[in-house]
């Protein structure tokens, strides 16, 4: 079983740029999550999907973050413009539905704003 | 609001002796447990979780957990330490529902030969 894919791994980029990370959960999962990790930090939810509605955006900051999940498969999170605290580790993760499961994480993408 | 507290920073052991690594909980409800590990550069890897059942829940790489409803902990142990054993451990709760998993601010384990 293939498991949750993100690209890219790593990512530069001048603060006020905007930046797009992709995730593709694992076959037939209905939750995704998008977790930040800050170094030091344990991950903080940023947005939970079920299927392709929105769930829990409480912690998004929307001003400059947004994400997407069309057709309840892949999810794209997008920042603009970005800051220099938005450097962090972006994580996706899913399962295959809300409640008792465990999460499957992503590898992640190392976001750093310079 | 559910959280997790991992007192623990930084836990070092010597290769070969026993494990543990704290991990005290607050949840409105029943609690629903986690631990994963995080290698450098790589994503959080699922460890084991306790839903129901018996307080000792056993997970991969000889990894067990000890569920305490009175102390609200879930302390992750192991018998024998490996210096592989060295990563970032994450505790993780949540409850009934729809919430997502909360995360502890991490403990890092160093195992030394």
């Amino acid at each position: 079983e293939a498991g949750v894919a993100q690209s890219p791994r790593y990512k530069i980029i001048e603060k006020r740029q905007s930046v797009a990370f992709w995730c593709n959960p694992i076959s037939g999962h209905a939750t995704l999550y998008w977790y930040q990790q800050i170094l030091g930090q344990g991950p903080k939810l940023l947005i939970q999907f079920q299927n392709n509605g929105v769930v829990d955006d409480s912690q998004l900051p929307k001003d400059r973050f947004s994400a997407e999940r069309l057709k309840g498969v892949d999810s794209t999170l997008k920042i603009q413009p970005a800051k220099l605290e938005d450097s962090a580790v972006y994580l996706c993760a899913s399962s295959p539905e809300m409640g008792f499961t465990e999460a499957f994480f992503g590898q992640g993408t190392r976001l750093t704003v310079v | 609001a559910q959280s997790v507290a991992q007192p623990e920073d930084q836990v070092n052991v010597a290769e070969g002796n026993p494990l543990t690594v704290k991990c005290t909980y607050s949840v409105s409800g029943n609690p629903y447990l986690f631990w994963y590990v995080q290698y450098p550069n790589r994503g959080l890897q699922f460890l084991l979780k306790y839903i129901t059942g018996d307080n000792l829940v056993k997970g991969s790489y000889g990894f067990e957990a000890e569920f305490n409803k009175s102390q609200t902990s879930f302390h992750l142990k192991k018998p024998s330490a490996l210096v592989s054993d060295s990563a970032l451990y994450f505790c993780a709760v949540r409850d009934l529902g729809n919430t997502p998993l909360v995360f502890g601010k991490g403990t890092r384990l160093s195992v030394i030969a």
